[in-house]
């Protein structure tokens, strides 16, 4: 049964960087039946989709991100993580790690998500 | 890139249908059957219950059904259970810029 569990600080500084991993067990960050995402929901708001990365490196985010976000997929470890730069109180949010099954814009499997605080 | 639109509360009785729409644009809902709904009880993480618009991943109970007319698409639960209560979010394929846009979820409350 395959899991997915995010860990990372839960608290960072304005204007520095927000760093997240997901761990995988029970299956492979490496195989090529799916895109590996990461969503945000800001407290008490809906879902933001934040991004996608592909076991080859490829990667999809979303435009209004675009220019703070990078995603990375482990070489040696069967993780992938997601680094967000220059923080706001508005990156407030609790952050999911979610499988995709390749193209199929549905999130079959998420991990239980953790709270990233935004404050000095 | 806006979300879509869903109303924020919803509710019904046991044994009742309740309808939730998702309303997007002929960019996003409108263009593709790739429409999805996730119902997510508090603090716990989502979970899909419909995606393509009407399919149901295994293990998710008939009583929830997906539609699409246009650029709305509905989330329809029948036979209302105590445990439906929960928040029901939309989300639609909206081009590979956009890749998935979420609307903006309903709570639904069982009287």
């Amino acid at each position: 049964q395959v899991q997915l569990q995010e860990s990372g600080p839960g608290l960072v500084k304005p204007s520095e960087t927000l760093s997240l991993t997901c761990a995988v067990s029970g299956g492979s960050v490496r195989s090529g039946d799916y895109f590996w995402n990461w969503i945000r929901q800001a407290p008490g708001k809906g879902l933001e989709w934040i991004g996608y990365i592909y076991h080859t490196g490829t990667t999809n985010y979303n435009p209004s991100l675009k220019s703070r976000v990078t995603m990375l997929v482990g070489t040696s470890k069967n993780q992938f993580s997601l680094k967000v730069t220059s923080v706001t109180a508005a990156d407030t949010a609790v952050y999911y790690c979610a499988r995709e099954v390749a193209g199929s814009d549905a999130f079959h499997l998420w991990g239980q998500g953790t709270l990233v605080t935004v404050s000095s | 890139q806006s979300a879509l639109t869903q109303p924020p509360s919803a509710s019904g009785s046991p044994g009742q249908s309740v309808t939730i729409s998702c309303t997007g644009t002929s960019s996003d809902v409108g263009a593709y059957n790739y429409v999805s709904w996730y119902q997510q009880h508090p603090g716990k993480a989502p979970k899909l219950i419909i995606y393509e618009v009407n399919k149901r991943p295994s293990g998710v109970p008939d009583r929830f059904s997906g539609s699409k007319s246009g650029n709305t698409a509905s989330l329809t639960v029948s036979g209302l259970q105590a445990e439906d209560e929960a928040d029901y979010h939309c989300s639609s394929y909206g081009g590979h810029n956009n890749y998935v846009i979420f609307g903006g979820g309903t709570k639904l409350t069982v009287l």
